[in-house]
């Protein structure tokens, strides 16, 4: 199985910061990775596809990079919704495999 | 619009079995995947496995293999994913959602789930 891991597993930030958090795959995965944003008790949502394809509404100071086996999303200028946790998924290789989080906290 | 609604939540014993019903609108069912994830309370989101509702193909997990079973009815727009032998681990919440049936294509990959069921596991 393809084993993400994302860094930091949780990190404060104040808004207008701004955030970076990273992607790795245990093995390349070309381009087959999506970003979700998660809220508590809420449903993922999807912000990036196809490592760095904005989802249509996702505000643009969202965006990702990277191919391979190292990711990246970032957030230009964070804002008081952005405060979440959030996933990486690979679609590479079956079985799916999501990263571990990343939850983002207000500083 | 696409919409896909779960069924409601469910509390099973151990040993039990449940079967988590997803209703899908908006779109054609039978030309897409449908996908199940699951989130254990405080855990990372977990794969499942999934079903090409056209032609009913499916593919687990392997840590779910015999346990999982996901099946659709075209004709009620709907998949279902039954894991049996249910044990306190399996508390969690489970989500339907849709993909492409090929992993290939990124665009549909996850652009839309269910609202979630919520499974708990107590003697």
């Amino acid at each position: 199985d393809i084993q993400m891991t994302q860094s930091p597993s949780a990190m404060s930030a104040s808004v207008g910061d701004r955030v970076t958090i990273t992607c790795r795959a245990s093995q390349g995965i070309s381009n087959y990775l999506v970003w979700f944003q998660q809220k508590p008790g809420k449903v993922p949502k999807r912000l990036i596809y196809a490592a760095f394809i904005l989802q249509s509404g996702v505000p643009s100071r969202f965006s990702g990079s990277g191919s391979g086996t190292e990711f990246t999303l970032t957030i230009s200028s964070l804002q008081p919704e952005d405060f979440a946790t959030y996933y990486c998924l690979q679609h590479n290789n079956y079985p799916w495999t999501f990263g571990q989080g990343t939850k983002v906290e207000i500083k | 619009q696409v919409q896909l609604v779960q069924s409601g939540a469910e509390v099973k014993k151990p040993g039990a079995s449940v079967k988590v019903s997803c209703k899908a609108s908006g779109y054609t069912f039978s030309t897409y995947a449908m996908h199940w994830v699951r989130q254990a309370p405080g855990q990372r989101l977990e794969w499942m496995g999934w079903i090409n509702a056209g032609n009913g193909n499916t593919q687990y997990s392997q840590k779910f293999q015999g346990r999982v079973t996901i099946t659709r009815d075209t004709s009620a727009n709907t998949a279902h994913m039954e894991l049996s032998s249910l044990r306190s681990e399996d508390a969690a919440v489970y989500y339907c959602a849709r993909a492409s049936n090929s992993q290939w294509l990124a665009r549909d990959i996850f652009d839309y789930w269910g609202q979630g069921t919520l499974v708990t596991v107590s003697s």
